[in-house]
């Protein structure tokens, strides 16, 4: 089946240098719509970026991300960490598959922005 | 901005009984879905519906029932609560494709003890 792949499990940076969070994915259709949400302590999950078309970037709220469908990748990268950027950041999947419109995520990463 | 809203907040349940945990919308979406958030785990899909009165397994639906009365309300059933299903559970809905992003309740946090 499909599945969402985050292998780090927590990041660390020191604020003002870059941040990238990598999220593979696997499945056999075409159609992939991969997002990433954002998660902050006693807030509800949110939806940050969004992306179906390949090889294009989305950017939204200093964040960018670029779907390329020849490494099924949809990288989280930001110039400059922010103190506030810290959170839990999930990468999901959807693909149309019929109508029954099944979303998985990953296992998340945890981003903690130090001074 | 589209609403969720889970009911209860937290709960305190005792092993064997039975749970319902409620989720209400007021987005006009079809889909609907019931997630668990364990350390370790993140987000895992339980049950999910995109019609009322129907309703998908998820990808760990075992111990878990699911109903979908009305577009607008979606439960989980825990018939015989267990330690292993302690953890928070996150509703969320969305609309249909061209817009699919999820809209999360607040969460429940379920501790069965």
């Amino acid at each position: 089946g499909d599945s969402v792949t985050q292998k780090e499990g927590l990041v660390t940076l020191t604020e003002g240098l870059p941040v990238m969070l990598n999220c593979t994915y696997q499945t056999i259709y075409s159609n992939a719509f991969l997002f990433w949400y954002v998660h902050y302590l006693n807030e509800s999950p949110r939806l940050l970026l969004k992306s179906s078309t390949d090889n294009k970037r989305t950017e939204h709220q200093g964040f960018h991300a670029t779907l390329h469908k020849s490494s099924s990748s949809f990288h989280l990268q930001k110039s400059s960490a922010q103190l506030s950027d810290s959170a839990l950041y999930y990468c999901a999947l959807t693909t149309i598959t019929g109508n029954t419109g099944k979303l998985i995520f990953g296992l998340g990463t945890t981003l903690q922005v130090q001074p | 901005e589209a609403a969720v809203t889970q009911s209860p907040r937290s709960k305190v349940a005792v092993t064997g009984g039975k749970v319902t945990l409620s989720c209400h919308q007021t987005n006009n979406h079809d889909y609907m879905y019931w997630y668990r958030q364990d350390t370790g785990h993140g987000l895992r899909l339980i049950h999910y519906s995109y019609v009322a009165d129907s309703t998908e397994k998820g990808d760990i639906p075992d111990g878990y029932k699911a109903s979908r009365p009305s577009q607008e309300n979606f439960s989980l059933i825990l018939e015989l609560a267990s330690l292993s299903q302690t953890a928070v559970y996150f509703c969320a809905s969305r609309g249909g494709w061209g817009n699919e992003r999820l809209f999360f309740g607040h969460g429940t946090k379920l501790s069965v003890l």
